[in-house]
């Protein structure tokens, strides 16, 4: 089957850095995506990697590593507002995308 | 980037009504569109695609008579939850793909359903 994995929930201070990590078994790889999604709104689109290597894009950095199944996005410089839950989401051989359960990043002052 | 829109963006119905949630893309047509359910605390789940001038497509285990949906035109997609129970309430989200070399998808602002 098709499986996506993500930690829960994660916790860290305002200016640090953190890592979300996401790992994945899917049937074919058209890339993989990451979402920040605040608490009762949509998703909006942070990132896509398709080829292995370190996207970076400011404060937001993501990983592919298509060997491993795993992706991480990276969040620089933390600040409140980056407190929301984070998707990794891969599209299969399909095209179609199949969605983690999302992680909830809590950032402390 | 790409907008799409989402109408109403809250919706309160009693149980056995039907409610209809309007997709649109607002500076780009989209063949296909993507409507996904989410419940508290949980993923995006896809419901169905629809694809404008032919049958939606819809995932295992979404009734097809109860989610009607009709992609009228190359901007326009309709979601209908027939008949609504209080179990219908969810986030409703549509998405279309705006093309290009990222395959990216562009999600509406969502319409919050409760039913009583």
């Amino acid at each position: 089957g098709q499986n996506i994995d993500q930690p829960t929930e994660m916790t860290a201070t305002e200016g640090a850095i953190v890592q979300i990590n996401c790992t994945y078994q899917t049937s074919g790889f058209n890339g993989l995506f990451w979402y920040q999604q605040h608490a009762g709104e949509a998703p909006t689109f942070l990132s896509y990697n398709v080829l292995d290597g370190l996207e970076e894009k400011g404060r937001f950095s993501s990983f592919l590593s298509r060997s491993k199944g795993y992706s991480y996005l990276l969040l620089k410089e933390l600040q409140m507002k980056d407190s929301a839950s984070y998707l990794c989401a891969v599209m299969d051989s399909n095209y179609q995308l199949i969605w983690g359960a999302g992680t909830k990043l809590i950032i402390k002052p | 980037g790409a907008v799409v829109s989402q109408h109403p963006s809250r919706v309160i119905c009693k149980s056995g009504t039907s409610v209809k949630i309007e997709c649109r893309s607002l500076d780009f047509q989209a063949t296909t569109m993507f409507w996904y359910r989410q419940f508290p605390k949980q993923s995006l789940m896809l419901m169905a695609t629809s694809n404008e001038g032919s049958k939606a497509t819809y995932e295992q285990g979404v009734e097809k008579d109860k989610f009607l949906i009709n992609h009228a035109s190359l901007t326009l997609s309709t979601l209908t939850v027939t008949s609504a129970h209080p179990e219908d309430s969810s986030f409703y989200i549509c998405s279309a793909p705006y093309g290009g070399d990222n395959n990216e998808q562009f999600f509406g602002p969502g319409t919050r359903l409760t039913v009583l």
